[in-house]
């Protein structure tokens, strides 16, 4: 069965480093992939899409890879601030119907 | 950007009662909606893909005729958790797709649903 993997432990990065949450997925090949941002309590909110053709992505802070040989995307914060503390979701899809299939999510601290 | 609403943000019912929750797509039409829920400290789970026009299809395991999801236009959807038990205390929510913008999705912010 298709599977997402993230990493399960919070990740704890000084204000001002580059953080980098990992995505790994198994047993299909998602056309593009999207990276979500969750706050407690809240919905997700929409970051980065790329698709299978895109080695890279970037948005501001952001950047996203995407590497269809080792099955992994990448996520990466440069330049940290405490504002970006939040559980980040990983989610690959197929094409067709627009379902995402979602990670449990990586829960990133950044300290002052 | 696109904006989805949903209502009410909390809920508390009796056991036996029935909730409905409403996700509205407020600046866009969403031909396509979904329902997720979601246990805490858990991933996102599809409980149903909603199309505007006709039935729900729903994920296996999620009992149809007890989440009931009407899509009546294209920016109203609407899930009725009917003859609610504690064990269906969750955070529901809904997201939107909106056609013109491409494969992303909107999220309203959620509903905390508690049957006591």
């Amino acid at each position: 069965s298709q599977k997402i993997e993230q990493n399960s432990e919070a990740l704890n990065i000084q204000e001002g480093k580059t953080a980098t949450l990992t995505c790994n997925y198994t047993n299909y090949s998602p056309a593009y992939l999207q990276w979500y941002r969750q706050d407690p309590g809240r919905g997700p909110v929409f970051l980065l899409l790329i698709r299978e053709n895109e080695k890279e992505k970037r948005k501001e802070r952001l950047k996203v890879t995407f590497d269809t040989t080792l099955k992994q995307s990448l996520f990466h914060i440069t330049a940290s601030q405490p504002a970006d503390s939040a559980t980040y979701l990983c989610a690959p899809s197929l094409d067709s119907n627009y379902q995402l299939i979602w990670g449990a999510g990586t829960k990133l601290i950044i300290k002052p | 950007g696109a904006v989805v609403s949903q209502h009410p943000s909390w809920v508390i019912c009796k056991s036996g009662t029935s909730v409905k929750i409403e996700c509205r797509s407020l600046d866009f039409q969403a031909t396509t909606m979904f329902w997720y829920r979601q246990f805490p400290k858990q991933s996102l789970m599809l409980m149903a893909t909603s199309n505007e026009g006709s039935k729900a299809t729903y994920e296996q395991g999620v009992e149809k005729d007890k989440f009931l999801i009407n899509h009546a236009s294209l920016t109203l959807s609407t899930l009725t958790v009917t003859s609610a038990h504690p064990e269906d205390s969750s955070f529901y929510i809904c997201s939107a797709r909106d056609p013109s913008s491409g494969y992303e999705q909107y999220f309203g912010p959620g509903t905390r649903l508690t049957v006591t």
